[in-house]
């Protein structure tokens, strides 16, 4: 099976701009979380998608981000305007069921000047 | 607030050798524990999940161990190769599904 994808692999923007990541999981997944990890940090949850619904977005760090999970297939990361804090690589991944591993994608690298 | 500790940031052994990654967390009761391989420029790859009510669970050459106790959980590579050299990192599940990651151990299996 395809595993998790995500476009683009790398971006580089000017602070002030809008950058929109995609996620495609693997199909049939149900769940798909988004993550990141900032410089020097651990990864980090940002939230989480039933389907369609949001079911958990605790994660996320302020409203210039948005997440959407339109038709429960694949999903977009906005973020707008960026900040040079949002600077990390951005990771999705996708699950079947709780007790089952998270499936990553390879992440793509966001760099805010 | 929730903290995890993962050992030393790198550890090296010697091919063959069994290497041992640690897994310290306070202020959490996780229902689960996963581990996770990461290659540079990749994204993790899941390796074992154990719950918080199993001891023990083994993969081929994997082992993972789980103490609620000691809030510790051990990871070991037995017969280890260069090939399983990369960071590991334990992540740790309750009832939300949300994953709380450590720093990562980066394991270096020397020929």
């Amino acid at each position: 099976e395809a595993g998790v994808t995500q476009f683009p692999s790398h971006s580089v923007i000017e602070k002030g701009q809008t950058v929109t990541l995609r996620c495609d999981p693997i199909s049939g997944h149900d769940n798909l979380y988004w993550y990141r990890r900032v410089m020097g940090k651990e990864i980090k949850f940002l939230l989480h998608f039933v389907k369609e619904s949001k079911q958990d977005e605790s994660g996320m760090p302020n409203n210039r981000f948005l997440a959407e999970r339109t038709g429960g297939t694949y999903s977009t990361l906005k973020v707008q305007p960026a900040e040079l804090e949002d600077s990390g690589v951005y990771f999705c991944a996708s699950s079947h069921g709780r007790w089952i591993g998270y499936t990553f994608g390879s992440g793509t690298r966001l760099t805010v000047v | 607030s929730q903290k995890i500790e993962q050992n030393s940031e790198a550890l090296n052994i010697q091919e063959g050798k069994t290497a041992t990654l640690t897994c310290n967390y306070t202020n959490y009761s996780p229902a689960y524990l996963q581990w996770y391989r990461q290659d540079p420029g990749r994204g993790p790859v899941f390796l074992l999940l154990i719950r918080e009510n199993e001891k023990e669970k083994r993969k081929e050459r994997l082992k993972v161990t789980f103490d609620t106790t000691l809030k510790q959980s051990l990871f070991h590579i037995t017969a280890s190769q260069p090939a399983d050299s990369a960071t590991y990192l334990c992540a740790l599940g309750g009832s939300a599904r949300q994953l709380t990651f450590g720093s990562g151990t980066q394991l270096t299996v020397l020929p």
